[in-house]
């Protein structure tokens, strides 16, 4: 069974830091692209960032030079470094799993908010 | 960035009726568009993939089709079930960013 299960999340005041990770199971992790796409309540997806298997990494205009992603496929785990945090950064947090721009697996999501 | 416009953003049906969810991109994407069903409190679903093509275990009654512009997600007999929001997502311009469409909330009415 396929299972992805995203931790770290919690409540962190304006300009603190995070460290969202993601273990993986029930599939070959290395041959997947890994993702964090976002969602603040009562709002729709938003993607947030991508490393691919040959571990290059992309970043949304949001987040560029604020977030880290990182992947350990050893470990099968995936991992968002989140800096500078703002409070338009306040979301539900999901990992999630790709061939080719498609997003065949998720996990259940992990939450971010912050706030003073 | 491409732009994905979805409509309606809401809609209310009734048990077995056939329901219809538009995507449009600011350009043309191929056929490189996906289709996903999010349930209150739980993480997305992949329900189309590459525009038409049902994901193993999904009910045929989902179907999606289009091409370029302009994409079509139709569900033939709505259920009970299906109660959910529904995303498009492009994937044209790999690797980043993968856009969204805005979301479909279904209810029934």
């Amino acid at each position: 069974e396929v299972q992805l299960v995203e931790s770290g999340g919690g409540l962190v005041q304006p300009g603190g830091s995070l460290r969202l990770s993601c273990a993986a199971s029930g599939f070959t992790f290395r041959s997947y692209d890994m993702h964090w796409v976002r969602q603040a309540t009562g709002k729709g997806l938003e993607w947030v960032s991508l490393i691919d298997t040959a571990g290059d990494t992309y970043y949304a205009d949001s987040v560029k030079g604020r977030f880290t992603i990182s992947r350990e496929n050893d470990k099968n785990s995936l991992y968002l470094q989140m800096n500078s945090l703002r409070t338009g950064d306040t979301a539900v947090y999901y990992c999630a799993g790709a061939v080719t721009g498609r997003f065949d697996y998720w996990g259940q999501g992990t939450l971010v908010t912050v706030s003073s | 960035d491409i732009q994905m416009t979805q409509s309606p953003s809401s809609l209310s049906a009734s048990v077995g009726d056939r329901v219809t969810i538009t995507c449009q991109a600011s350009q043309d994407i191929s056929n490189y568009l996906n289709w996903y069903q999010q349930k209150p409190g739980k993480a997305p679903k992949l329900l189309i993939y590459d525009a038409s093509n049902l994901e193993t275990g999904v009910p045929s009654r989902f179907s999606g089709s289009g091409s370029g512009t302009d994409f079509t997600f139709t569900i033939s007999s709505l259920q009970s079930e299906d109660i959910a929001t529904y995303y498009c997502q492009q994937y044209d311009n790999l690797p980043r960013p993968l856009i969204f469409g805005g979301g479909t909330k279904v209810e029934i009415k």
